[in-house]
Order: structure tokens, then C-alpha cells, then sequence
């Protein structure tokens, strides 16, 4: 079974920082895709980025960046120089080919001014 | 350019009166989800369409049903609603089933007096 571990339950972080919010995930697949998002206080899951297990480089989208660690198997989200919009919960997610789409528990950021 | 929409944003409900959640998207996507979340937890999925083809989980309360009658629609029917079904209630889209980004919309906060 795939499972995901996100090891931080909150984090906080001064604004204009860079943070690095931990996942790691379990699976005996060579096929899968990695997932982040954000879900703010209003409760919408909002994308940010996606990683495949073939994908050598890794994933980028803005501000955003994912340090994908197959051999640890590790899919870190990377935010620079955070804002304080970015205070939210965020939960990393795994999907084999054809199966759901498995969530962590969340990690909760809040940025400080 | 709203993607995926949830109506209404907020629904109050009594104990044991059905209540429906709607959902639209405009990416013209052949899957539709409904995922159930709780506070301070991951969403948790309880079923999919594949087009015209239903998928329930196999912990789905019976009490949950779902009907898409077009691919733009897909609608959650709480049949008889319990404190215990308070939650946001998340619809997402995805082009496919084979490992593609799922696209959520804002979510339905459903309250049970």
C-alpha cells in the first residue's frame, strides 16, 4: 500500500525566507506521480506542482520547486522567499498509474511579517 | 475562468434532511471526484466517475450517492445527513484516470444542526 508522511505538523517561517516542507512516501511502484498542494483557510485545494518517478529534473513552477529524492524516496516542497499569502495548510500527495490519490496529513505554514 | 465550481459555498442542513452539493467544471474532463474532509485532516476520497462510470470506495457510507448526468455535472446526495457528516465536502477533475492532476474546486462547507 502507498502511504505519505508528512513529519511536520506546523512550521514557522519570517517573511522573505525560503522553507522546505518535508514528504516522504512509500511505495513498491517504479510508476507514480508526486503532488503538492496548498489549501488556504478557505478551504480550497489550489495545485502546485508535480513530479513523475521518470522525471530526472527536478520540477519547478515559480516560486515553487520540488527536491525529488527517488532513492530516499523523498518529495520535498521548496518555496522561496516566502510571502505571507503563503501561510496555508499544505499536503503532499502520491497517485500510481490508475489508483487514488493518496494525501498526507498536512503540514501548516504560517509566515510572520 | 472558474475551472471547477461548487455550489453553494456553504450549506446548513437539519439532522436526517437530504441535502445535495453540486458541481461544475469547464476543463471538460472525463473524471469527476468527491472527497469528504474533516478538520484538520486529508481529504478523503469517496468516489469517482469515469465518465459514465461510477466508483465507490468500499468504506463509503451508504447514506452518500452521486449522479452525473452530463460530463460537465456531478452532484453529492447526503440521503439522510448525521452530526458526524459536517465537514467540507471537496469536487475535483481529472482528464484522466491514469495518474493525472486533479483540479479542485472551492469545496461546500456543509453544517448538520
Amino acid at each position: 500500500a502507498q502511504k505519505i508522511t508528512q513529519t511536520q505538523p506546523g512550521m514557522f517561517v519570517q517573511e522573505k525566507e525560503a522553507v522546505t516542507l518535508d514528504c516522504t512516501y512509500d511505495t513498491s511502484d517504479q510508476s507514480y506521480g508526486l503532488f503538492w498542494y496548498k489549501q488556504p483557510s478557505s478551504g480550497e485545494m489550489i495545485f502546485l506542482i508535480y513530479q513523475g518517478s521518470y522525471d530526472e529534473q527536478n520540477a519547478t513552477e515559480g516560486r515553487y520547486s520540488l527536491n525529488f529524492q527517488k532513492a530516499r524516496k523523498s518529495a520535498n516542497l521548496v518555496i522561496s522567499a516566502s510571502q505571507l499569502g503563503d501561510s496555508a495548510m499544505y499536503f503532499c500527495a502520491m497517485r500510481r498509474w490508475t489508483q487514488k490519490l493518496v494525501f498526507g496529513q498536512g503540514t501548516r505554514l504560517t509566515i510572520n511579517p | 475562468d472558474a475551472m471547477v465550481i461548487q455550489n453553494p459555498r456553504y450549506q446548513v442542513t437539519q439532522f436526517g434532511k437530504p441535502v445535495t452539493l453540486s458541481c461544475s467544471q469547464t476543463l471538460n474532463h472525463n473524471v469527476m471526484y468527491w472527497y469528504q474532509q474533516k478538520s484538520s485532516q486529508a481529504p478523503k476520497l469517496l468516489f469517482h466517475y469515469y465518465d459514465k462510470d461510477f466508483n465507490n470506495e468500499a468504506d463509503t457510507p451508504d447514506n452518500f450517492q452521486s449522479r452525473r448526468p452530463n460530463t460537465s455535472f456531478c452532484f453529492l446526495d447526503i440521503r439522510s445527513p448525521g452530526l458526524g457528516d459536517a465537514a467540507m465536502y471537496l469536487c475535483a477533475t481529472s482528464r484522466d484516470a491514469s495518474g493525472e492532476t486533479q483540479y479542485f474546486g472551492p469545496g461546500t462547507r456543509l453544517l448538520v444542526l
